[in-house]
């Protein structure tokens, strides 16, 4: 059972809209991610996060914003949506590495985001 | 050119077959590598990893690295209609590196 949530599951909005897609954590970990993902392509990292009150951009550039003020909560906001926005959201988070190649992203069930 | 490069398929097998997946990748810094399975509509759950050439088994699969020819492979035998989802490699450098996905390949089984 996942252990980390996304809200909401779809969502379908109109251009311009402001928008925030939730992420929670319980299991503690320090580090978290947002990713996104199109049919047919790899899944991109868009944002990350190491601890509270750490952010960084992600190797595919995003109009999205994250903030990082709780270590359990990773929000997503985008300030004015746009057709080219219309993707599915998948958060992660990680434990702290135990081996060289680090340790298991745990991923929600993503948010399906539609921009008309 | 990609780093990492996977059939997306979609791949269609009948139940018992052995289904052979497949990446290959460019940069020979990447030295840990992992399969993800990606239920639909859900996210992807990490299914093997491992950080040698040569062959890793837990049950019915078998993950393979030929670092030599760049090269991963991800074996499932006695394939079940339950195998049915995406299966995503990935690769990094190490634990202070971000994985690098392909771009996962769509497998059904069918009863």
């Amino acid at each position: 059972e996942a252990d980390i949530y996304q809200t909401p599951r779809y969502l379908v909005i109109g251009t311009g809209k402001k928008i925030t897609l939730e992420c929670s954590q319980t299991m503690g970990h320090d580090k978290m991610y947002w990713y996104q993902q199109d049919p047919g392509m790899e899944l991109h990292l868009i944002h990350y996060s190491y601890g509270v009150n750490s952010t960084e951009k992600g190797d595919l550039s995003s109009e999205s914003t994250v903030s990082r003020i709780r270590t359990e909560h990773f929000p997503l906001t985008l300030e004015s949506a746009r057709p080219s926005h219309t993707s599915q959201y998948l958060c992660a988070s990680s434990a702290p590495a135990l081996t060289g190649w680090g340790s298991p992203l745990h991923f929600g069930n993503g948010t399906r985001l539609t921009v008309t | 050119q990609k780093e990492v490069e996977q059939d997306p398929g979609p791949l269609s097998v009948p139940e018992g077959a052995i289904v052979s997946l497949n990446c290959t990748y460019s940069n020979s810094a990447f030295q840990y590598f992992m399969w993800y399975r990606q239920y639909s509509r859900k996210g992807p759950e990490l299914l093997m990893y491992t950080y040698s050439s040569g062959n890793k088994e837990d049950g019915r699969f078998t993950a393979q690295v030929d670092k030599s020819s760049k090269y991963i492979s991800l074996f499932i035998r006695d394939s079940q209609p339950s195998d049915s989802a995406t299966y995503l490699c990935a690769m990094n450098r190490g634990s202070n590196y971000k994985l690098t996905f392909g771009k996962g390949t769509l497998l059904t089984v069918n009863p």
